[in-house]
């Protein structure tokens, strides 16, 4: 089994920077996801973290310590639109017997503020 | 591409009731998902399926069935609604196990 920790909520102004962080615990690891999800709306895929190390993709960046269980993701000059939740989703690795379908934590809800 | 679509965007039903909730991805997935949603809680799974006419458990199956006769096609079944599948489901799909899951927009069900 897995067990995700996201903050619950979190407040930022707008033009800062706001780290999303995320911890997990699983008896193995093959892959971390991030989603924004927007009230009322379907979740969208942002990044994947494989390997240690920062991937960056615009304004938004995710970083992954395997060794830590960690991740975070960094929103950079923030706009009132990145208002939303974000969900962190692991998965296992299937050599130790977990599935290769993620589990999702239980988000974080992103206040951006004027 | 429509991506994943579901039908119907809201629904009630009364208790005892059965229903069926649509999903179709038009993007030639072989992976397709079930979760539910409640407030403050993150996406559980319910069924999901590796491919036409399989089909397997997830975290939250009892009260629900699933089948796949299709590649484009994921029905999901109540068969006797209880006021605890009160909830948002989502339908999701991807390419192959270590993609991304694109998702529909979501049914939001209430049972009464």
């Amino acid at each position: 089994g897995q067990n995700i920790d996201q903050p619950t909520e979190m407040t930022a102004t707008e033009g800062a920077i706001v780290q999303i962080n995320c911890t997990y615990q699983t008896s193995g690891f093959n892959g971390l996801f991030w989603y924004q999800q927007h009230a009322g709306e379907a979740p969208t895929f942002l990044s994947y973290n494989v390997l240690d190390g920062l991937e960056e993709k615009g304004r938004f960046s995710s970083f992954l310590s395997r060794s830590k269980g960690y991740s975070y993701l960094l929103l950079k000059e923030l706009q009132m639109k990145d208002s939303a939740s974000y969900l962190c989703a692991v998965r296992d690795s299937e050599a130790s017997g977990g599935s290769y379908i993620p589990t999702f934590g239980r988000g974080t809800s992103l206040i951006v503020h004027p | 591409n429509a991506g994943v679509t579901q039908t119907p965007k809201f629904r009630i039903l009364k208790i005892g009731q059965s229903m069926t909730l649509q999903c179709a991805q038009d993007m030639n997935h072989n992976y397709m998902y079930w979760y539910r949603q409640d407030p403050g809680m993150g996406l559980k799974l319910i069924y999901y399926s590796v491919g036409a006419g399989i089909t397997d458990k997830g975290e939250v199956p009892n009260g629900y069935n699933v089948s796949r006769s299709t590649t484009e096609d994921f029905p999901l079944r109540l068969e006797l609604a209880a006021p605890s599948q009160t909830s948002v489901y989502f339908c999701a799909s991807a390419r192959e196990r270590s993609y991304e899951q694109y998702f529909g927009p979501g049914t939001r069900l209430t049972v009464t």
